[in-house]
């Protein structure tokens, strides 16, 4: 499979403690991104990278999340201190700079239950 | 601020109908409206793009319009089958390898 994979599909942790998402985008693609969502709603954007440099992060963005993509391959999200309000599914995409469609490719997500 | 608007009730539709979506936006000048497909439990699919300086993109059984004087996309899908039956994104972006920026999603129902 060539597509965007993300690790873990689920996890569930307990309030206050710090979890770390895995995203590994399509090979060829230099823009890396992630978005959460909530039930009912369209994916919220938060970060995005191009190559290992991090370009933009939302404002909505708490300090308590951070994002590397080091060697700009990989990247990892991280969340300390959970909060219930972080449930959520956290969602990765890649796309290839300059591509004339600019269409996103995303990975199928991991889903986070903070209790 | 940006806002982008969906009808956030589910369109409930006879199978062989067509389906029309709506997404208007405002505050937000984009270069670029693309339509994406979401499954229960899965990452969106991008369907469709279609650029600020075009008034209809088709594929297969969909077209998409974009009026960027009204700032509206419409979404279509012709002859609806029940395998359609999922929720439909719209997102916006400015240029080129920027963000998406999306939509509520509208869910759609298609009855046998």
């Amino acid at each position: 499979d060539t597509g965007v994979s993300q690790d873990p599909r689920h996890k569930i942790t307990k309030r206050g403690q710090n979890v770390t998402f895995r995203c590994d985008p399509i090979s060829e693609h230099n823009r890396l991104y992630w978005y959460r969502q909530t039930l009912g709603q369209g994916p919220e954007f938060l970060t995005y990278f191009q190559n290992e440099a991090q370009l933009e992060k939302s404002r909505l963005l708490s300090d308590r999340f951070s994002a590397e993509r080091p060697k700009g391959s990989f990247s990892t999200l991280e969340i300390q201190r959970t909060e219930q309000g972080d449930s959520a599914m956290y969602l990765c995409a890649s796309s290839l700079e300059g591509g004339v469609n600019t269409e996103a490719f995303f990975g199928q997500g991991t889903r986070l239950t903070v209790v | 601020s940006q806002k982008i608007e969906q009808n956030s009730e589910a369109l409930n539709i006879q199978e062989g109908k067509t389906a029309t979506l709506t997404c208007n936006y405002t505050n937000y000048s984009p270069a670029y409206l693309q339509w994406y497909r979401q499954d229960p439990g899965r990452g969106p699919v991008f369907l469709l793009l279609i650029r600020e300086n075009e008034k209809e993109k088709r594929k297969e059984r969909l077209k998409v319009t974009f009026d960027t004087t009204l700032k509206q996309s419409l979404f279509h899908i012709t002859a609806s089958q029940p395998a359609d039956s999922a929720t439909y994104l719209c997102a916006l972006i400015k240029a080129a390898g920027n963000k998406l920026t999306f939509g509520g999603g509208t869910r759609v129902l298609v009855k046998p």
